[in-house]
């Protein structure tokens, strides 16, 4: 059974900072990994999604890297803004289950001023 | 592009009575759509897959006749929490996965802002 895990569950930093958030996961048979953005009391956005077969998605001052093999991934925020501040969630597909999701327990970021 | 909306966005409802919740594809044709449950503070459980025209697929542990899933069209999932109890308040949230070509790309789930649903 998949279990993926994020770490740190909460996180505050100064505006401008750089970041790392974690995410891994137990079963490296995965067929996608993907990462959200939730706001308070909101659905899901999808920032960055990265096949089995890559390393790496970048968009904007995001960037989201894949190591299948470790069960490790990371979403990297750059010069953080107050506007970042919300839960980010990684979300594993594997293979085989026929488009279900496993969640991660998510991070909840707040950048200061 | 891709958008799903759900409505209600909340609901308070009482004890004992049911509530549908609807989930729809606005710009794209959803094949299979997916529910949620998120506790606060929590992570998404998903609770069932709803296939256009056949019977859900429900997770391990949820009632399929508390919470009744119909997926009658391709744009259209509705879910009902039928005799709802106040362990029932939680926020749900759908999401679709297209058919391909075009909008609703078949690997990514779209997903929905949401139902906040309350029972007193």
């Amino acid at each position: 059974k998949q279990e993926v895990t994020q770490i740190p569950a909460a996180l505050s930093v100064p505006e401008g900072e750089n970041l790392v958030l974690n995410c891994s996961f137990t079963d490296s048979a995965i067929y996608n990994l993907q990462w959200f953005r939730q706001d308070p009391g909101k659905g899901l956005t999808s920032l960055l999604l990265i096949q089995s077969s890559q390393r790496e998605q970048t968009s904007g001052r995001l960037n989201a890297s894949l190591d299948k093999s470790s069960g490790r991934s990371t979403l990297y925020i750059a010069a953080s803004q107050p506007g970042d501040s919300a839960t980010y969630l990684c979300a594993v597909k594997n293979t085989g289950t026929a488009s279900k999701l496993t969640f991660g327990t998510g991070t909840r970021l707040q950048v200061t001023l | 592009g891709a958008v799903v909306s759900q409505h209600p966005s909340r609901v308070i409802c009482k004890s004992g009575t049911s509530v549908k919740i609807e989930c729809r594809s606005l710009d794209f044709q959803a094949t299979t759509m997916f529910w949620y449950r998120q506790f606060p503070k929590k992570s998404l459980m998903l609770m069932a897959t709803s296939n256009e025209g056949s019977k859900a697929t429900y997770e391990q542990g949820v009632e399929k006749d508390k919470f009744l899933i119909n997926h009658a069209s391709l744009t259209l999932s509705t879910l009902t929490v039928t005799s709802a109890h106040p362990e029932d308040s939680s926020f749900y949230i759908c999401s679709a996965r297209g058919i391909g070509g075009g909008l609703g790309s078949t690997d990514t789930q779209y997903f929905g802002p949401g139902t906040r649903l309350t029972v007193l």
